[in-house]
This record gives C-alpha cells, sequence and structure tokens, in this order.
C-alpha cells in the first residue's frame, strides 16, 4: 500500500538536543497529522494541520504544512526521556479522506 | 471522556481459524477506522465505517471483514488466518469522519497466528 516517505528512519541523540524529522509524498494530502506510539500502545495524536504553510506548536513540538502541500516536518526542541518512542507522519488524502497513509515511523532514542 | 477502547489485548490463533475484534470509539465518535500494523509493512488501512456503514477500504483479501452497530461500537473479522496475519490490529475513531483528518487510536489487539 501507499505509505509516506519519513526521514530519518531513527534518530540517537542526546538529552537537551533539538530534533527533526520529515515525511515527503507524491500526492497532495488534505490533512498533516503527527503521532507518538510507544511499545505496546496505539499512536497518540500530537499535532494535527489542516492548511498549507501552517505552522503549529503543541508545547516543545512544532510541525509545519509543507506550501505543496506534499510535505511536512515535526520539530521537538530539549528533547526529554519521555520523548523517545516511534513518531509517525500521517496524510489525510483528498479522496477517501479517513483513509490515512503513514510514514514508516522515526525511532527517537535519547541518551540521558 | 474515556478513549478508544479495544478488546482483547492480546490474542493467539492457529492457522486456519477465525477471529473477531472489538473496538468501542470515544463516545459521541461516529466514524470507526482500521489499522494493521506489522514490522514490515507498517499502519495498513483496512476500513473505515460510518453510520454503520463501510465507506473506505483499503487493499486487503476478502478474508477482512468489518461491521458497525447503531451505538458506533465496531468489530472485525479475520476468516481462515494465515501466519502473515500476525499483526497488531489498531482501531481509531474520529467525530464525523469528514474533513478534518484526526483520528484517534485505541491501543490495539496483538494477534499472534502459529
Amino acid at each position: 500500500g501507499q505509505q509516506l516517505n519519513q526521514s530519518p528512519q531513527s534518530m540517537f541523540i542526546q538529552e537537551g538536543e533539538d530534533v527533526s524529522m520529515n515525511c515527503t509524498s507524491s500526492s497532495i494530502f488534505n490533512t498533516w497529522l503527527w503521532y507518538k506510539q510507544d511499545p505496546g500502545e496505539g499512536p497518540v495524536l500530537l499535532i494535527a494541520l489542516y492548511k498549507a504553510g501552517e505552522l503549529t506548536s503543541n508545547g516543545r513540538l512544532t510541525a509545519q504544512f509543507g506550501i505543496t502541500r506534499k510535505d511536512s516536518f515535526l520539530n521537538i526542541s530539549a528533547s526529554i526521556p519521555s520523548d523517545v518512542g516511534i513518531y509517525f507522519c500521517a496524510g489525510q488524502p483528498i479522496q477517501g479522506a479517513q483513509k490515512l497513509v503513514f510514514g514508516q515511523g522515526t525511532r527517537l532514542t535519547i541518551n540521558p | 471522556k474515556a478513549g478508544v477502547t479495544q478488546t482483547p489485548r492480546y490474542l493467539i490463533k492457529t492457522r486456519g481459524q477465525q477471529v473477531t475484534l472489538s473496538c468501542s470509539p470515544i463516545s459521541g465518535h461516529r466514524s470507526v477506522s482500521w489499522y494493521q500494523q506489522t514490522p514490515g509493512q507498517g499502519l495498513q488501512f483496512l476500513f473505515e465505517y460510518f453510520s454503520e456503514t463501510q465507506r473506505n477500504k483499503g487493499n486487503f483479501p476478502g478474508r477482512f471483514s468489518g461491521r458497525q452497530f447503531s451505538n458506533s461500537r465496531s468489530e472485525m473479522n479475520v476468516s481462515t488466518l494465515e501466519l502473515g496475519d500476525s499483526a497488531l490490529y489498531l482501531c481509531a475513531s474520529s467525530l464525523l469522519g469528514g474533513e478534518r483528518g484526526e483520528q484517534f487510536f485505541g491501543p490495539g489487539t496483538r494477534l499472534t497466528v502459529l
């Protein structure tokens, strides 16, 4: 099935560092969503973006909806141990609105 | 407000058997979507139900089916299980299932097929 190109696949950083990850697609999306998944749990919605160019923050997290509507990025500032997990981007297609398309995930590991 | 709940959380079946998974959406949410998550394929959309009707379907064989009840609770069924069906099955609910794409996920059901 279709997947978004999410990078990097994994990141190993020191506590306190900033993190940046992004997703790209060949298709246009109506909405971009960013989720975090902890082991054994379902994804938790972090940020939702609805308009091209939109920049939205949620605490230390900032995400942007690309102008072309084909990409999005997520930044985490001043990382802390509880940021460890897998981050997924998801795009909402124009057709089939509830049929979210997901990236492969970015696994974030933090060294204290 | 309670989140999305899924039962059971873990399930072990053998090849050829069938299985039914259950999902209760967030109160007031009318759209329920199902996803399969595997290490190789990631998160893949199975189907979506809204007001007891299947509105969208992913690229999965007919062995995968679902339904939604009048109280918005949903079930998915997998018949004639194969080893490759081992996965985390996630249910997500959405308020209206329309333009706003926000979906809220349950904890998933971990299915192991032996």
